[in-house]
């Protein structure tokens, strides 16, 4: 089973659309959570953390779920800019070292 | 913000040859730097470690000897592939984290390697 897992994709969305996307961490022990963002042939971008309590950052909202191991990010009003690949890494340990998600292809067309 | 940079950003070489690729943080010291390591369609896995003035912490299945790192300064990590071959072509990353009171890793913008 792997560390972090996320549904492939692509998701194919109009615009103006909501979109939500899952993951599952296998480490009940981790400590931190977060949604980065990346372009192809790009690097990472931070989007967001993921606190406990849920939170939203404009059109972006992320959840955890400890006791189910879960994190979501929810997109609404998508727009084509949102298109990219969403990675769900986490920090299986104390200290620094983060674990990444395969990724999940969105793509939001006209 | 801070910032990462990487040099080059992509890189051509010939089977058996080496490729050094430096990773450096301009606006803060870097106690720690990772290097990443990403294919075609995959997500980033890391290679390894490195904390400066010691010795890199490897992943398992990361050979040691062939990808050489060096965390000479607080600002500067290298990474050489050595005797590279086609199959060492990727996206290669670093990151760097230091800034006090934060875990947060910034980015370096990768380097395309291309071993023909």
């Amino acid at each position: 089973r792997k560390e972090v897992e996320q549904d492939p994709g692509p998701f194919n969305v109009p615009e103006g659309a909501t979109v939500a996307f899952n993951c599952t961490y296998s480490n009940s022990a981790s400590q931190s959570f977060f949604w980065y963002r990346q372009d192809c042939r790009k690097e990472p971008k931070l989007l967001m953390s993921v606190y406990s309590s849920g939170n939203e950052d404009g059109r972006f909202t992320a959840q955890l779920n400890r006791a189910s191991q879960y994190i979501s990010l929810l997109i609404r009003d998508s727009k084509l800019s949102d298109s990219a690949t969403y990675l769900c890494v986490v920090n299986m340990e104390a200290g620094n070292m983060l674990t990444f998600g395969g990724g999940t292809r969105l793509m939001v067309k006209p | 913000g801070a910032v990462v940079s990487q040099h080059p950003s992509w890189v051509i070489c010939k089977s058996g040859t080496s490729v050094k690729i430096e990773c450096r943080s301009l606006d803060f010291q870097a106690t720690t730097m990772f290097w990443y390591r990403q294919f075609p369609k995959q997500s980033l896995m890391l290679m390894a470690t490195s904390n400066e003035g010691s010795k890199a912490t490897y992943e398992q299945g990361v050979e040691k000897d062939k990808f050489l790192i060096n965390h000479a300064s607080l600002t500067l990590s290298t990474l050489t592939v050595t005797s590279a071959h086609p199959e060492d072509s990727s996206f290669y990353i670093c990151s760097a984290t230091g800034l006090a009171g934060s875990y947060e890793q910034y980015f370096g913008p990768g380097t395309r390697l291309t071993v023909t």
